[in-house]
């Protein structure tokens, strides 16, 4: 257990709708950070919260936002949902504002019909 | 743009039967260098972090190196339990050097 809590574990949606999704980091971690897993694509890195200010974005698309709370947790937002944003999203954690060695969560499958 | 290409994709091995995982990295600066597994639908596990050439870290039946362009991992008398997708990933020291770009993973399976 890596002390990462993310929900909901799986979702299952329609296109065009919008969805959000809930991290809570490791105790102690100031950093937060989300991925986008997908087959082809691997682990891309889509947005970093370092003690809720916004750090680092990836290829983060414009339909998608995210925010980090006074009380660290995060959320992801994802809307107009298309058929290609059906993956794996995670959250990772760290103590530091630079990543090093990232402490994940076990993801929320995404499936978009 | 940093970039990280692991081979093979995938291997099967024979428990017992010792091999290498290839990791190589295009980077401007290396901050880090990281190996981390990860199990069927569960999140990446971290294992080792390599901050420069030369360096070594060990942990059980695995030994990551790194190069200045390539990192290892050497699996020793693998077990049917080190099963699993290894990822590797660089931070770079520059601008980005806030995220982690990640390869594809390279899948393992040994069997028993």
């Amino acid at each position: 257990d890596s002390g990462v809590t993310q929900t909901p574990k799986h979702l299952i949606t329609a296109t065009g709708q919008r969805v959000t999704l809930r991290c809570s980091p490791r105790s102690g971690d100031l950093s937060v950070y989300w991925y986008q897993q997908s087959l082809d694509q691997g682990l891309q890195f889509l947005i970093q919260y370092y003690n809720g200010e916004e750090r680092a974005k990836g290829n983060i698309l414009e339909r998608f936002s995210a925010q980090q709370f006074p009380d660290l947790h995060s959320e992801l937002n994802l809307s107009s949902l298309e058929l290609g944003d059906s993956a794996l999203y995670f959250c990772a954690s760290s103590r530091r504002e630079s990543p090093g060695e990232l402490f994940f969560g076990e993801g929320s499958r995404l499936t978009v019909l | 743009e940093d970039q990280v290409t692991q081979s093979p994709e995938a291997l099967r091995l024979q428990e017992g039967e010792s091999s290498s995982l290839n990791c190589s990295y295009t980077v401007s600066g290396l901050r880090g260098l990281f190996w981390y597994r990860q199990d069927p639908g569960k999140g990446p596990e971290f294992l080792f972090t390599l901050y420069s050439a030369g360096e070594e870290k060990e942990k059980e039946r695995l030994k990551a190196t790194l190069t200045k362009k390539e990192s290892f991992l050497h699996i020793t008398a693998p077990k049917p339990e080190d099963s699993a997708t290894y990822l590797c990933a660089v931070q770079a020291s520059g601008g980005s050097n806030y995220k982690l770009t990640f390869g594809k993973g390279t899948l393992l399976t040994v069997n028993p």
